[in-house]
């Protein structure tokens, strides 16, 4: 089954405690990217990635780091976690421009709160 | 740089009624334009997608939009809703040109079905 999955599916912490949300893929896609969704703001992209070891900010990137050492995941790090990045998280997957475009894949969400 | 308008946060509907949810959208490049919907405690999930050619858009749980883009409009249409179509809709636009393929949202549209 296509899918993106995401883990944790919920986690508290407390501010300062680094952690990891990871994504992954089974779709071979290219295009990788992380959302976070908040009240009144909707989502916004914090960084994206168009293929391994290729990176870029979103419109949200501070207080965040990726990577993406193999194609099918691609962790979202917060270093050092503070209380306004409480929010839900979502990963996207979709493939890259040269093919025809295809519908984004999302996974179920990771709902984040810092103490 | 693009924006995603839907003028209603809220729709209230009794169950086989027509419902219309409506999305507007501003961008000086071309666009494909998106409907995702968020069933409670889940993930995103394209409901439908406009890319090119026919400007009318079909779902299949019977959900269509139609792009005009003289009215820069993508409003999602449904002739007779059911509970189970309960659900938060966002509509989404994505540049069709650039690296990165990132989805501007709208605020999203609380559709509650009513027996």
């Amino acid at each position: 089954e296509a899918q993106v999955t995401q883990n944790p599916r919920y986690l508290i912490t407390v501010t300062g405690k680094k952690l990891t949300v990871t994504c992954s893929q089974n779709m071979n896609h290219e295009y990788m990217s992380w959302y976070r969704q908040d009240p009144g703001l909707g989502l916004r992209q914090i960084y994206y990635s168009m293929n391994v070891e290729v990176t870029d900010k979103g419109d949200v990137p501070e207080g965040y780091k990726v990577s993406r050492k193999e194609k099918r995941n691609f962790p979202l790090i917060l270093e050092s976690p503070s209380p306004n990045q409480t929010s839900l998280y979502f990963c996207a997957s979709g493939e890259s421009w040269g093919a025809s475009y295809n519908e984004q894949f999302f996974g179920p969400g990771t709902r984040l709160t810092v103490l | 740089a693009q924006s995603v308008t839907q003028l209603d946060s809220q729709v209230p509907v009794f169950e086989e009624a027509p419902v219309e949810l409506r999305c507007n959208y501003s961008s000086s490049v071309s666009v494909y334009l998106f409907w995702y919907v968020q069933y409670p405690n889940q993930g995103l999930q394209l409901l439908l997608k406009y890319l090119s050619g026919s400007t009318l858009v079909e779902s299949i749980n019977g959900f269509e939009a139609e792009f005009n883009k003289s009215q820069t409009s993508f409003h999602l249409r449904k002739p007779s809703v059911h509970i189970s179509d309960t659900a938060e809709y966002f509509c989404a636009v994505s540049p069709n040109a650039g690296n990165n393929r990132k989805l501007i949202w709208g605020l999203g549209t609380s559709l509650a079905v009513n027996p």
